[in-house]
């Protein structure tokens, strides 16, 4: 089963422009992770921010956490067309059963046109 | 290469075939995840290993799959009696430590196949 739900499915920016993507969830979580996808790839971790963080940055990446809402959103500055993947967003809902239980999204496709 | 290691990195097989995929972490890590991956979806979860011992699987993790780390280092993926469903990105993922929490997961390229 996943856990989040990203919204928009897919996103078609010119580059430049900013690009934010939304993340939903369901339960109790201890951290949120965000990860990039090039296609037929595996997964690059992004960033994460723990459950009592409400904002943090990396780079061009700004992520927030609502866990009040259980939402999410990573807003990527100044995009590139080299930005170009699928993003999803993880929950990880912490030690359950003696591991990171880290459930995934169904992903944001973004697009940047040169 | 210090990355986690998949082979191979695309398999074509036949219904009803066996498939075995061989997953590398990266060295050290305690923590050995796999997840499946269809187009259009996200990674779901099937399987967890801290060191040798498997102590998670899913629902999705059907009788025809067996998952093995013998001695906590590669761990191996098989298929029996492979079904046009199955047809998949198969990832591998790792983390390093056994307790701690608020870990990243590193991800392999992934192993895609195709069952005809």
């Amino acid at each position: 089963s996943q856990q989040g739900e990203e919204d928009p499915q897919a996103l078609s920016i010119q580059e430049g422009e900013n690009a934010t993507m939304n993340c939903s969830y369901k339960t109790s979580i201890n951290n949120l992770q965000w990860y990039r996808q090039n296609s037929g790839r595996g997964l690059v971790h992004l960033i994460l921010i723990r459950s009592n963080e409400r904002e943090k940055h990396s780079g061009r990446l700004r992520v927030t956490l609502d866990t009040s809402k259980k939402s999410s959103s990573l807003l990527i500055t100044a995009s590139r067309a080299a930005d170009t993947a699928s993003y999803f967003c993880a929950t990880d809902e912490g030690n359950s059963g003696g591991y990171q239980k880290v459930t995934f999204g169904i992903g944001t496709k973004l697009q940047v046109i040169p | 290469d210090t990355g986690v290691s998949q082979d191979p990195r695309h398999k074509i097989t036949k219904r009803g075939q066996n498939v075995t995929f061989r997953c590398d972490p990266i060295s050290e890590h305690n923590r050995l995840y796999w997840y499946r991956q269809t187009l259009g979806q996200g990674p779901e979860f099937l399987t967890y290993f801290q060191n040798e011992a498997q102590l998670e699987k899913s629902r999705l993790l059907s009788d025809r799959f067996s998952a093995e780390r013998p001695k906590g280092s590669f761990s191996t993926l098989e298929i029996q009696r492979t079904e046009q469903g199955d047809s998949a990105m198969y990832l591998c993922a790792s983390s390093p430590d056994s307790v701690a929490t608020n870990e990243k997961l590193f991800f392999g390229s992934g192993t895609q196949l195709s069952v005809l």
